[in-house]
């Protein structure tokens, strides 16, 4: 069935670097635009970034930009998200989700990314 | 780009019907035809529940539906069931600067 699954999440002090992983099955992952969306403790969604089904175009919001990195290897159906200069803010549980047209079809699970000293 | 503005709470009997507004701005709301809705239940993943203001993904109930007058999308949720009490967030496309703006959320009560 068509599935994400996403890992990498943990403690990271401020300041520190993250990566985490999407891995997909189920689907032509190579066909599709990817996304990561967050959410802090009790908090809304937020969308933090979007990478086209190529890799060719990559967008991010603006409390990210410069620090936060989307990619993706298409050999491995495995989508990425590079963490760096990590603050309390940025607290929260990622997901990554399947673009569909102007939605996002399908979540994975989440994982935890906690910024503490 | 601020958030779109739902509100925080909306309570309903079972079998009544219920609608959450979600209200933007010219520049994503009323701007584009692109408004989805998302289910949450408590530590879970969110689910699709509507795209493109009014279109149903396979396999979601038709007593979920949507609409959009200006800046304001509706989701309507009919004949109300206990397994519906879920947080619900509106997105809408914002262009190719902001991309994507969620809602601030809604919490459904099945009372």
């Amino acid at each position: 069935q068509v599935q994400l699954v996403e890992s990498g999440g943990g403690v990271v002090q401020p300041g520190g670097s993250l990566r985490l992983s999407c891995a997909a099955s189920g689907f032509t992952f190579s066909s599709y635009g990817m996304h990561w969306v967050r959410q802090a403790p009790g908090k809304g969604l937020e969308w933090v970034a979007f990478i086209r089904y190529d890799g060719s175009n990559k967008y991010y919001a603006d409390s990210v930009k410069g620090r936060f990195t989307i990619s993706r290897d298409n050999s491995k159906n495995t989508l990425y998200l590079q963490m760096n200069s990590l603050r309390a803010e940025d607290t929260a549980v990622y997901y990554c989700a399947k673009k569909a047209v102007n939605a996002f079809d399908i979540w994975g699970q989440g994982t935890m990314v906690t910024v503490s000293s | 780009q601020s958030a779109l503005t739902q509100p925080a709470s909306v309570s309903g009997s079972p079998g009544q019907s219920i609608t959450i507004s979600c209200t933007g701005t010219s520049s994503d709301v009323g701007g584009y035809n692109y408004v989805s809705w998302y289910q949450q239940h408590p530590g879970k993943a969110p689910k699709l529940m509507i795209y493109d203001v009014s279109k149903r993904p396979s396999g979601v109930s038709n007593r979920f539906s949507g609409s959009k007058s200006g800046n304001t999308a509706s989701l309507t949720i009919s004949g109300l069931q206990a397994e519906d009490e879920a947080d619900y967030y509106c997105c809408s496309y914002a262009g190719s600067s902001t991309f994507y703006v969620f809602g601030t959320g809604t919490k459904v009560t099945v009372l």
